[in-house]
């Protein structure tokens, strides 16, 4: 079983574009993430959330929006997609529990995002 | 300030040496977490290894251990006997743990070649 998965893996679409990317894990982790990797590898974090809070790189666009249904899922909506969001976006989840900062971090297999 | 640092965009090393990649972090919290990850040229993120910031002892797993010095904040990761499947790029990541929960950060990166 894969502990967090994410669909699709590849996407091609054109610009102006609204597009979704869905994140599931199985892990029981009461937070997510999602972060986009360039063409460079940065790996920068676009969100986290958890069932306390939504957390925003406040250098994100607004066009980039989570939602999450449920503590299991936590899903990417882009709107209006640019050239520049081309990209591989990862989701991830953890285990928030202050006192273990060995809870690591669990990446989905990616979404790789084309936009022609 | 940068949390984390990798300072070697790229490595090369001979299959069956030993490697090391350089991280360096920034934090004042006295409680946190860091991890190595790896990602092949198939993209998937995978957890190498992790090291507490109150462990006495430094992590070892398998071919992989970190060279933990905390007086110089550095948390470089150690490849030895290198396997041509070694190759890939390497992401030094630290967790802090503040009043929103989980924070984590990534390094740019090392991309690691296994010359046969």
């Amino acid at each position: 079983d894969t502990a967090v998965s994410q669909t699709p893996k590849y996407l091609v679409t054109q610009m102006g574009n609204d597009k979704s990317i869905k994140c599931e894990q199985n892990l029981g982790h009461d937070t997510m993430y999602w972060y986009k990797q360039d063409s460079k590898k940065f790996l920068k974090i676009m969100f986290s959330y958890n069932n306390k809070e939504l957390i925003i790189n406040e250098t994100v666009p607004n066009r980039f929006s989570p939602k999450s249904p449920d503590k299991a899922h936590l899903n990417l909506h882009i709107n209006s997609l640019e050239l520049g969001d081309s990209a591989v976006y990862f989701c991830a989840s953890s285990q928030d529990r202050e006192q273990l900062s060995g809870n690591t971090i669990y990446f989905g297999e990616g979404s790789w995002l084309t936009v022609v | 300030a940068q949390k984390i640092t990798q300072t070697q965009p790229g490595m090369f090393v001979q299959e069956k040496e030993a490697v090391t990649l350089d991280c360096t972090y920034d934090t004042s919290d006295p409680s946190y977490g860091l991890f190595w990850y790896k990602q092949p040229s198939s993209g998937e993120m995978i957890f190498l290894i992790y090291q507490g910031s109150y462990d006495q002892q430094n992590a070892t797993e398998g071919r992989y251990s970190l060279n933990f010095q905390k007086a110089r904040k550095s948390a470089n990761l150690v490849i030895s006997a290198s396997q041509l499947g070694d190759s890939a790029m390497y992401f030094c990541a630290m967790r802090e743990i503040s009043n929103t929960g989980n924070q984590f950060y990534f390094g740019t990166g090392t991309s690691l070649t296994v010359i046969p």
